[in-house]
């Protein structure tokens, strides 16, 4: 298993602003990725956080609205940008280890409520 | 284009049945098969995963099978328990490392 802490677990947003969600893991990671869950919906991946270079987003999510940083093997950022109802959801991390047959590992969430 | 489907959407069922889930996808060509619960406004917990070539995985109460060449994975869930009531999800990895999740099947177990 793995302890993945994930910070702000919540948060309530205007209109019009930024939130830069935090996810740190305890140990060096292999992958580390971003989803989003719409209120009743599934997952969706956002992007897969890249190791000192710029992440790889999915279609239909670009760099200038989920900018997405990960510095290092254990920790990454991800900021939601110029916010709208819209973008109210649970944001989610996860991570990977290679060595650990690739199970996927979920933080706990922010949920993000946009007015 | 992955998709995966989770049938039924939503079961009730009391206290002690069998039960069993069931998720289907569409592209035999997968590299592992993973379930997951999640509980409200939670994250998602691991429950079990299947690799591309096993066919079954068991942690106590729980059974997962995977049949590739059908597209088809069931989760049995066995003597259920009123704690057991959370929504479950399967997500499917790809050879390429991404993962397609199934839209959740939300279980109830009545006391």
């Amino acid at each position: 298993s793995a302890v993945i802490s994930q910070k702000p677990s919540r948060d309530i947003c205007q209109r019009g602003t930024s939130l830069t969600i935090q996810c740190q893991v305890d140990s060096q990671v292999t992958m580390m990725f971003w989803y989003r869950q719409q209120p009743g919906q599934s997952l969706t991946l956002i992007a897969t956080a890249n190791q000192g270079s710029e992440a790889t987003y999915e279609s239909g999510f670009v760099i200038d609205k989920f900018p997405i940083s990960r510095p290092n093997l254990t920790f990454s950022t991800l900021t939601v940008s110029n916010m709208s109802p819209e973008d109210s959801s649970i944001y989610l991390c996860s991570v990977e280890w290679a060595d650990r047959a690739n199970i996927q590992y979920f933080g706990a969430g922010t949920r993000l409520s946009v007015l | 284009k992955q998709e995966v489907t989770q049938i039924p959407a939503a079961l009730s069922v009391p206290e002690g049945e069998n039960l069993v889930l069931n998720c289907s996808f569409t592209d035999s060509a997968i590299y592992n098969l993973q379930w997951f619960r999640q509980d409200p406004g939670k994250g998602l917990t691991s429950l079990l995963l299947i690799q591309s070539s096993q066919r079954e995985q068991t942690s106590g109460r729980l059974n997962a099978s995977l049949d590739k060449s059908s597209g088809r994975s069931t989760l049995y869930i066995a003597a259920s328990q009123p704690g057991d009531s959370a929504t479950y999800l399967c997500a499917v990895k790809h050879n390429a490392g991404k993962s397609t999740f199934g839209d959740g099947t939300t279980l109830t177990v009545k006391p």
